[in-house]
């Protein structure tokens, strides 16, 4: 049963474009949504992440937007470069001890030079 | 890194074989992860702990057990490695509230 439906699986963008990668859930007790960058041979690195109590968020190039009602929220990679091609991967997680993210099935993405 | 290691980086074993794999963090998180990462699938949560001694499952449990007789160390171990079994393994940890997870470099086995 996945909890965290991620889209594209695959995106290839030009430098300086603006790839978007959503991702749709459905338990409504999840409030926590981070998304993680890994690069082939390396373990996930936590990229940004945001709770529901704001609609977006920016760190850098990276922005996560963030739509409640929908149940959905993308990343989006302003000037994207080469440099960040790598696979991205959205999650979710509620309150409670254990703290269990609940993760999408990755976007490759290919930033051409 | 958070202070993860994981051991060892590559394995290659056979059928039937018991395997464990050591996750070591020098941080003194709390929460400890064990994730598989296939293709298509993404990362899916095995065992995880909340403390010394304490243990749950998560979704794919089957054919896994884990220890953590230390805050730093948090062992998988795989009782008679099948080759469904042959994936990326990733530990990782957490410390506080924010559900914020730090990731290790990860342990490819191969079951053959």
């Amino acid at each position: 049963q996945q909890q965290v439906k991620q889209s594209p699986q695959s995106l290839i963008v030009q430098k300086g474009g603006i790839p978007i990668i959503n991702c749709a859930y459905e338990n409504t007790a999840f409030d926590y949504f981070p998304w993680y960058q890994q690069f082939p041979g390396k373990g996930p690195a936590l990229l940004i992440a945001i709770r529901p109590d704001v609609s977006e968020k920016k760190e850098g190039r990276f922005t996560i937007s963030f739509n409640k009602s929908a149940k959905q929220f993308s990343l989006h990679i302003m000037d994207s470069q080469p440099g960040d091609s790598a696979t991205y991967f959205c999650a979710a997680s509620g309150q409670g001890g254990s703290e269990k993210l609940v993760f999408g099935k990755g976007t490759k993405l290919t930033v051409n030079p | 890194d958070a202070g993860i290691t994981q051991s060892p980086r590559h394995k290659v074993t056979e059928t039937g074989t018991p395997v464990t794999l050591r996750c070591h963090q020098t941080e003194n998180h709390r929460y400890m992860y064990w994730y598989r990462q296939d293709p298509g699938h993404g990362l899916r949560l095995i065992h995880y702990s909340y403390g010394v001694k304490d243990t749950d499952k998560g979704e794919v449990s089957d054919g896994y057990s884990v220890s953590r007789s230390k805050t730093e160390d948090f062992l998988l171990t795989l009782e008679s490695a099948t080759s469904s079994q042959t994936s990326v393994y990733f530990c990782a940890v957490s410390g506080t509230s924010l559900n914020e997870q730090y990731f290790g470099p990860g342990t490819r086995l191969t079951v053959t």
